[in-house]
């Protein structure tokens, strides 16, 4: 087994700031995603990266930057902070193959801005 | 454009019955769906997929039933518990390298 590690759990910034999320796994999986979570509105993808100096947009890159570091590992940035983005941001990975696309979750890390 | 729409935001059943989730898509060539289910404080965790090549998938008290022409697709728990209560997404995946695209979410409350 393995498991997805983010920090931090909790995340209050002020209007503006810029803010770091990391995300870390142990499974050895290629691929890595960023969603945000909001209330009534599902996953929505940040960005991901289908291997190690791979970076793609996905729906909702705007006002968002994202790091593959090496393979364990993805951060997010949060370029300026705004109100409207308290929301929960989950980082996930998956080994892709024919037959399974199972795409494993963090607990994801919760943002609050002043 | 949402690419896949779950019709409850939330539903409400005894224990003991069916709770029936439903699900459509817009995008012929999604060939994977997947329902994640997650509680609250936590990450989704895959609960159970189907591939579009059948239309049904069991897993215990789980069933998938899926309608490659309607486009849509419905999730079935049988005998609901209350420790299955919680946010269920459903998803659907265009390729092998593709990202999947996820409903809303339905939160589906079993009340004992």
């Amino acid at each position: 087994g393995g498991i997805i590690t983010q920090t931090p759990k909790f995340l209050i910034g002020q209007e503006g700031q810029k803010l770091t999320l990391k995300c870390q796994q142990n499974f050895n999986h290629d691929t890595m995603y960023w969603y945000r979570q909001d209330s009534g509105k599902g996953l929505r993808l940040i960005y991901y990266s289908i291997t190690e100096n791979d970076l793609q947009k996905g729906d909702l890159s705007e006002g968002y930057d994202a790091s593959r570091e090496k393979k364990s590992s993805f951060s997010l940035t949060v370029t300026s902070a705004q109100k409207n983005e308290m929301a929960v941001f989950l980082c996930a990975s998956s080994i892709v193959q024919q037959s399974s696309y199972e795409q494993y979750f963090g607990p994801g890390t919760r943002l609050t801005v002043l | 454009q949402q690419q896949v729409r779950q019709s409850s935001q939330s539903l409400t059943v005894w224990e003991g019955e069916t709770a029936i989730l439903n699900c459509s898509y817009e995008n012929s060539a999604f060939d994977y769906f997947p329902w994640y289910q997650q509680f609250p404080g936590e990450g989704p965790a895959l609960l159970i997929a189907i591939r579009s090549v059948s239309d049904k998938k069991e897993d215990g008290r789980f069933t998938i039933f899926f309608n490659k022409r309607e486009k849509n697709l419905s999730l079935h728990i049988k005998d609901s518990q209350p420790g299955d209560s919680a946010t269920y997404f459903c998803a659907g995946r265009g390729s092998a390298l593709g990202r999947l695209h996820f409903g809303a979410g339905t939160q589906l409350i079993v009340i004992p």
